[in-house]
């Protein structure tokens, strides 16, 4: 069946440098993808969005990239900081309502000082 | 501060209870969702509404129910046929339906036991 998943359940990565954080999946029509934020205890943050007819999108601090040949998503935050510790999953849709989002199980970033 | 709230944090129950768990949001979203959240699990989908007094059921809608009296209200029920009942459970909300990104709670934890 379709599925969302990562390619790494956690990494490690010295403050300050950047962390790469990736997700594939397997559905060729989805079209909308998403990526979240989880601290613990705490629910998802919304972080950055990009939609299949973009391969790039950036935000503060944040890119998202899209390879839709591959079918792979990646997410690079830029000089880590330790409040950047947390959970990151991707979700992705395709051409349906939010309510067929599909989530993946998470990666989990460590920043080490 | 716009946002969505869900309470109480942390709910213990006994089993063969019903318990209610509470969502508001004042950001003004017409769509809201309930997500259920286990350990190695991506987020799955128990209910969702589009719009006031409407509501559809998610992929694991057995052993709830909700209702969407208000617009900035979506409470979820957890039933005594819920067979694995203790979970972390999130809400969110959208501006529209699709292609908008999920904004969430910090979540309730339930215990039954």
């Amino acid at each position: 069946g379709e599925s969302v998943g990562l390619h790494l359940p956690t990494l490690s990565v010295q403050e300050g440098d950047n962390s790469i954080i990736n997700c594939a999946y397997s559905n060729s029509a989805s079209d909308y993808f998403i990526w979240y934020k989880q601290e613990s205890g705490k629910g998802p943050q919304f972080i950055i969005d990009i939609r299949s007819n973009m391969d790039k999108r950036q935000g503060q601090r944040v890119t998202v990239l899209l390879n839709k040949t591959v079918k792979h998503l990646s997410l690079q935050i830029a000089a880590t900081q330790p409040g950047d510790s947390a959970v990151y999953f991707c979700a992705e849709t395709a051409n349906f309502g939010n309510e067929k989002l599909t989530f993946g199980t998470g990666t989990r970033l460590t920043i080490i000082p | 501060d716009g946002g969505i709230t869900q309470s109480p944090k942390y709910l213990f129950r006994k089993e063969g209870q019903n318990v209610t768990l509470s969502c508001e949001q004042n950001l003004n979203h017409d769509a809201m969702y309930w997500y259920r959240q286990d350990p190695g699990q991506g987020l799955r989908l128990i209910y969702y509404s589009q719009i006031v007094n409407d509501f559809q059921k998610g992929d694991i809608a057995e052993g709830y129910s909700v209702s969407r009296e208000k617009k900035e209200s979506f409470p979820l029920t957890v039933t005594s046929a819920q067979k694995n009942p203790t979970a972390f459970y999130l809400c969110a909300s959208s501006i529209e339906g699709r292609n908008s990104p999920l904004h969430f709670g910090n979540g309730t934890r339930l215990t039954v036991t």
